[in-house]
């Protein structure tokens, strides 16, 4: 989607954190998502923040949402080869279809 | 629940050539959609519906035709194949008052 950006390719050390990038142009997003996709497979939601927050934890996986410049991160602490995967962030705007745009993705490499 | 199927698992065509993509989702959602992957390009949305009998475009619909004549079912037809059509189909499904959509493991298809 050509109004939501990712970095192509992160790599990093297993036990390293990673930081995944994300910026979005539409600041009437409503909510803000991560999705992680590995090999051969679907999609599958990781997180998600509303846009009224600025930050969500969940176990491993950190999400900090910075509105004024429009952009998500997504902090995975600890990095496992488990974690390699392409991850796409994603927004949806109010409505109750709440349809997706996504990012390009960016392809996660965690080296050994 | 065996959640979003689709099927086949993986199709060729030649231009011009009509088929139909099936999609089924045995969790009662209402809401269903269909997105294209294409290599650097994320996920984008071709059709969606919000309900049995409604259907609606999304950002790529141009070649592609839809229907939702049950709850469980929304299949993406193509009537006349094209080389530009070439790609990875995810169906998804959701379900009022929940942010997780569920994706099936898709349909990669190729036009000649």
């Amino acid at each position: 989607g050509e109004d939501v950006e990712q970095s192509l390719f992160l790599s990093v050390r297993e036990g390293d954190s990673s930081v995944i990038n994300c910026t979005y142009t539409d600041s009437s997003s409503t909510y803000l998502y991560w999705y992680k996709q590995e090999p051969g497979a679907g999609l599958q939601l990781l997180t998600y923040i509303f846009s009224n927050m600025d930050m969500k934890q969940d176990q491993r996986l950190t999400v900090l949402l910075n509105k004024k410049d429009k952009h998500l991160s997504l902090r995975i602490a600890d990095t496992q080869t488990g974690d390699s995967a392409i991850y796409f962030c994603a927004e949806s705007f109010s409505g109750s279809a709440r349809q997706l745009t996504f990012g390009s993705g960016t392809q996660l490499t965690v080296l050994p | 629940n065996a959640g979003v199927t689709q099927t086949p698992k993986f199709q060729v065509l030649k231009t011009g050539q009509s088929m139909t993509l099936q999609c089924a989702q045995d969790m009662n959602h209402e809401y269903m959609s269909w997105y294209r992957q294409d290599p650097g390009m994320g996920l984008r949305l071709i059709h969606y519906s919000v309900g049995a009998g409604i259907t609606d475009q999304g950002e790529v619909p141009n070649g592609y035709n839809v229907s939702r004549s049950t709850t469980e079912d929304f299949p993406l037809r193509l009537l006349s194949a094209a080389p530009s059509q070439t790609s990875v189909y995810f169906c998804a499904s959701r379900t009022e008052g929940q942010e997780t959509q569920y994706f099936g493991p898709g349909t990669r298809l190729l036009v000649l």
